[in-house]
């Protein structure tokens, strides 16, 4: 059975700290993982898309890392800013892409303090 | 552009009341779609997933149930609502070609009252 964990549950940074973000998920059978933020009350909303083959995607201030032997993926987010204060969930497309469930981990709630 | 409508954005229902919850897609075909349950201060719960017309496969025996009538369609119901189901409920599709990026409605706020 396919786990995801988040390390750590919540952090809070002051504003222009440079944060890691951690990711792991037990069966490395993955097609994709992919990080998304999601605002109080709101849905979700995609930041970063790894393909199985790929080892880091980056979006402007953004960079994932995937690891898929060791199961491990990280998102890096350089100098954090107040609106960057969110919950961050990482989730695997486990199996195939036609047929793939998509398993979440608990998600790591960002506070950056101005 | 591809887009995905749930509705509606908040719900209060009795103990005991049926539910429908719809999710639509637009700008695709064949997508996989996702019905997910965040309760409070948790993670994602997948409760069902859909790979096709008819297809549902069910993650957690529950009190709800899903159908997929149409290809860009797909419905969260419940016969007799119980306290235990209120939640967050997001639905997500993705669509199974090279980029299986997965996107999220803004999701419906159920409190069981």
């Amino acid at each position: 059975k396919q786990e995801v964990t988040q390390i750590p549950a919540a952090l809070s940074v002051p504003e222009g700290e440079n944060l890691v973000l951690n990711c792991s998920f037990t069966d490395s059978a993955i097609y994709n993982l992919q990080w998304f933020r999601q605002d109080p009350g709101k849905g979700l909303t995609s930041l970063l898309l790894i393909q199985s083959s790929q080892r880091e995607q980056t979006s402007g201030r953004l960079n994932a890392s995937l690891d898929k032997s060791s199961g491990r993926s990280t998102l890096y987010i350089a100098a954090s800013q107040p609106g960057d204060s969110a919950t961050y969930l990482c989730a695997v497309l486990h199996g195939s892409s036609n047929t793939g469930k998509l398993i979440f981990g608990q998600g790591t709630t960002l506070q950056v303090k101005p | 552009s591809q887009t995905i409508h749930q509705w509606p954005a908040t719900l209060v229902q009795p103990v005991g009341s049926p539910l429908s919850l719809e999710c639509t897609v637009e700008g695709t075909s064949n997508p996989n779609l996702y019905w997910y349950r965040q309760a409070a201060g948790r993670g994602l719960q997948l409760l069902f997933y859909s790979v096709g017309i008819g297809q549902i496969s069910s993650e957690v025996p529950q009190n709800l149930s899903a159908s997929r009538p149409q290809d860009r369609q797909f419905i969260l119901s419940s016969k007799k609502l119980l306290l235990s189901d209120s939640g967050f409920y997001l639905c997500a599709w993705i669509v199974g070609s090279k980029n299986t990026e997965a996107f999220f409605g803004q999701g419906t706020r159920l409190t069981v009252v």
